[in-house]
Formats: C-alpha cells, structure tokens, sequence
C-alpha cells in the first residue's frame, strides 16, 4: 500500500498520559500536514512539515502539542497530559507540495477517558 | 478568515439517481479541493479543482472562482457513494492550509 500510513488506528489514554501518533507519507512526498476532527465537524488545520522543519503551526494549540518529521522515520504528533477535549481524529496527509492535491490516512482516533 | 458554506446539509437518495452537491467560499482562492469521506472514516481526495471543470467517472467538479463558488455532480448513484462530501479551499497557494467545510452527508438507499 503506497498511501499515507497512521498509526495506531484507535488510541485510549487516561486523563494525564502521553499520546504518540504516527504517520509516514506517501512515497515520494515531502510535505506532511496534520488535521484534527472533532465529532460531525469538518477538519481543522493544525501544522504542516517538511523533513526537519516545521513550517507552518499556526493552528497547533499552544501548549502540549508538538511535532516533528524527523530526517529518518515517520512524523510523529505528540501530546502531552491529554484531556477528555483532545478525544478526536486527528488525520495526516502529505502531498507534493504547493499545488498538488492532498491525500490523507485513514487517521487515528484518540479517546482519553 | 475564509468562510466555507455547504449545501445541502444532508441528502438522502435512491441508487440510481443523480445529485449535486455545492460549495460556497466567501474570498477569493488559489486551492479547492473534494473530499469523500466514507461511513468508515476515510478520506479519500476527489478533485484538486481550483477552477475550471474535471471529470472522473460518475463524478465530475466545477469550479468558478470568479463567482466564488464550486459544483460537484454525481450521476447514476451507487450506495458505496453514502458518506460526508467535503469542500476545502485556501486561499493563497502555499501551506495546504485548507478550510473545510461542514460537509453534505449523502445517503444512497438501495
């Protein structure tokens, strides 16, 4: 399967724990963006990366988010002391870069109890 | 910021019958793009479609950006097409920073 890979598909963590997504693009793309989605909304943006840089992270919330795409390896979205408010999918995509249709995974669905 | 309106909210259809969905944005944009996302999550990328008119299989998009609005056309339904229909734009070609809309959900009964 040459598509946008996710991982875990579904995630369950308690009020206070770590949360670690992971996402490897499709072959040959270099642009990776992360979306989330709260219950019948549409997708919100959240921060979009190339290998090593962060290029955008405008819709990350402030505080215990981060992320990365590291030179080898997959991105990896990482929260921190989640709360019962990060319960949502969060969705990667990668494309080609500017001007080119994006493709996303099959998301992770993350529930904190 | 860019405001994205979708219409109808909900439609519900019988196999066989054909539809159209459209998309409304409130400023001008450089990226337009479809999305289904089907009963089991997935999303799965129709048209990149910033203007103009494409078409792929049973299904085929129009943009008119000077009017600021898109169409997506459906012909002879099928129930694997049930699910949420997407519209997503950006309005300056650039961090894929797209804003969706709240999505028509497409019901096909057999």
């Amino acid at each position: 399967n040459a598509g946008v890979m996710q991982n875990p598909r579904h995630l369950v963590r308690r009020r206070g724990q770590e949360a670690r997504l992971r996402c490897s693009p499709m072959k040959g793309h270099s642009h990776v963006y992360w979306y989330r989605q709260l219950p019948e909304e549409g997708l919100k943006f959240m921060v979009y990366l190339q290998k090593e840089n962060i290029i955008d992270e405008s819709g990350m919330p402030k505080e215990r988010f981060s992320a990365e795409f590291p030179k080898e390896g997959p991105s990896i979205l990482r929260i921190q002391q989640v709360v019962r408010g990060d319960s949502a999918a969060y969705f990667c995509a990668s494309s080609l870069g500017v001007g080119s249709p994006l493709h996303f995974g099959n998301g992770t669905r993350l529930t904190v109890t | 910021g860019i405001q994205v309106e979708q219409s109808p909210p909900d439609l519900i259809l019988q196999e066989g019958a054909n539809s159209t969905l459209r998309c409304n944005f409130s400023d001008s944009v450089n990226n337009l793009q479809w999305f289904h996302q089907n009963p089991w999550g997935q999303l799965i990328n129709l048209f990149y479609i910033p203007s103009g008119t494409k078409q792929n299989g049973r299904l085929s998009a129009t943009t008119v950006a000077t009017e600021r609005y898109s169409l997506l056309y459906i012909s002879s339904s099928q129930t694997t097409d049930s699910g949420v229909y997407f519209c997503a734009v950006e309005k300056i070609q650039g961090a894929q920073k797209l804003v969706f809309g709240q999505g028509t959900r497409l019901t096909i009964n057999p």
